[in-house]
């Protein structure tokens, strides 16, 4: 079946405009999350979602980053006023996690974004 | 505080030898392992876990092995192949702290012909 899918693939923006980054979880997967990677760095989570829950925002660097999950599937991670540090992949997961369970999870290819 | 550290930045093997990547873990609270493969410009793919109720998992070419007691794990990787040639990270969730991965800064591979 399909997998995680992302867009757009890549995503070149100006210092404080706001960007929205899109991602497709696999059908069926009740958790989806958001990392980052930047450059030399390692994937740093942002947020997770687990079915009808609250999500887990500890992730998110500051009040600029947002993210939403429309009727449990697609997910929306907004950032306002970009600012050149946010230059990074984003990289969104999903799994089939049930709460106080352990699971493996799937990415997609992950969002380029440049702020220029 | 890096609680998944991989203290190797590259690796380089020779073809039809083996590949050991470590990781070392801080957090005891870790109950779930995963070594994930990537490629330059796309996600991480998933390799091999392992959960800590276990100590080795096996699969194909791949090992992993955990050793709680020394918070550390390896991944084998026997006969390397030129293919295997990419970023491994490895990476840690806590069943009680919503999977969560945690992840190390990665190990460059190169597997030489």
């Amino acid at each position: 079946g399909a997998g995680v899918s992302q867009s757009p693939s890549n995503k070149v923006t100006e210092k404080g405009k706001d960007v929205e980054l899109r991602c497709d979880p696999i059908s069926g997967h009740t958790a989806l999350y958001w990392y980052r990677q930047s450059l030399g760095q390692g994937l740093e989570f942002l947020i997770y979602f687990q079915g009808n829950s609250a999500p887990d925002k500890s992730g998110l660097p500051s009040d600029r980053f947002s993210a939403e999950r429309t009727g449990g599937s697609v997910s929306t991670l907004t950032i306002q006023r970009t600012q050149q540090e946010d230059s990074a992949v984003y990289l969104c997961a999903s799994s089939f996690r049930r709460t106080g369970d352990t699971d493996t999870q799937y990415f997609g290819p992950g969002t380029r974004l440049t702020v220029l | 505080d890096q609680q998944v550290k991989q203290n190797s930045p590259s690796l380089s093997v020779q073809e039809g030898r083996i590949s050991i990547l470590n990781c070392d873990y801080t957090n005891s609270m870790f109950d779930y392992f995963l070594w994930y493969k990537k490629y330059p410009a796309e996600g991480p793919t998933f390799l091999i876990s392992i959960s800590s109720i276990k100590d080795k998992n096996e699969d194909g070419r791949f090992t992993v092995f955990l050793n709680k007691s020394a918070k550390h794990l390896s991944l084998h990787i026997v006969p390397s192949q030129p293919g295997d040639s990419a970023v491994y990270f490895c990476a840690a969730s806590a069943s009680n702290q919503g999977g969560k991965l945690i992840f190390g800064q990665g190990t460059e591979l190169s597997v030489k012909p």
